[in-house]
């Protein structure tokens, strides 16, 4: 089946250190796409990346990092520059719909939870 | 700026009945705007896709219309069960080089048995 694949689905993370939260894909994607999520807030863009081996700041970019090595494959480290990091994390990927308009396909989520 | 809301923050109906999800955004330049659900600790479900050129779509219970020109959106839910239960997210894809995705902030819905 295809689809997108977040590890993990639960990670605590005692402050000051760096953590990297795993993305995987297999429906041969060109654009991944990081989100956080808090209650109230709605969804919120990190970092996004069009293509292999380019990536861009999202809205909310601060604190985090992300490398795009490879088309299948976009993990996201939350630094310990990261003021807030406790949260829900999305990883969505975007694709040609049946309509032919790009949709975003998202995978199951991680919460991170700073001790 | 785009901004997207959704009125109610959260509903509550009985089994069976048709309810009606909102949702506003400011700046009608879109691409298309999408409807997601959400459960529990859970990652978004696409439901309905509707282009920036389409007024509605359908999908089973599902009705999702589009006024591009008054920026609002709305999900028709008939004949409501349980299993409806989740949130609710519309989001809208900008124009220009980044195609970004603007989300609202969800209606969490609870149908009652």
């Amino acid at each position: 089946d295809g689809g997108i694949t977040q590890s993990p689905k639960y990670l605590f993370r005692k402050e000051g250190q760096n953590v990297t939260l795993s993305c995987e894909q297999n429906l041969n994607h060109d654009a991944m796409y990081w989100y956080r999520q808090d209650p109230g807030q709605g969804l919120r863009l990190i970092y996004y990346s069009q293509i292999v081996n380019d990536f861009q700041k999202g809205d909310i970019a601060e604190g985090y990092s992300v490398s795009r090595e490879k088309k299948e494959s976009f993990p996201l480290t939350v630094t310990s520059a990261q003021k807030n990091p406790t949260a829900f994390y999305l990883c969505a990927s975007k694709g040609a719909h049946s309509s032919g308009a790009n949709v975003l396909t998202f995978g199951a989520g991680s919460r991170l939870t700073v001790l | 700026k785009q901004e997207v809301t959704q009125i109610p923050a959260a509903l509550s109906v009985p089994e069976g009945e048709n309810l009606v999800l909102n949702c506003s955004f400011t700046d009608s330049a879109i691409y298309n705007l999408q409807w997601f659900r959400q459960d529990p600790g859970k990652g978004l479900t696409s439901l309905l896709l509707i282009q920036s050129s389409q007024r509605e779509q359908t999908s089973g219970r599902l009705n999702a219309s589009l006024d591009k020109s008054s920026g609002r959106s709305t999900l028709y839910i008939a004949a409501s069960q349980p299993g409806d239960s989740a949130t609710y997210l519309c989001a809208v894809l900008t124009g220009g080089a980044t195609n970004k995705l603007i989300f609202g902030t969800g209606t969490l819905l609870a149908v009652q048995p």
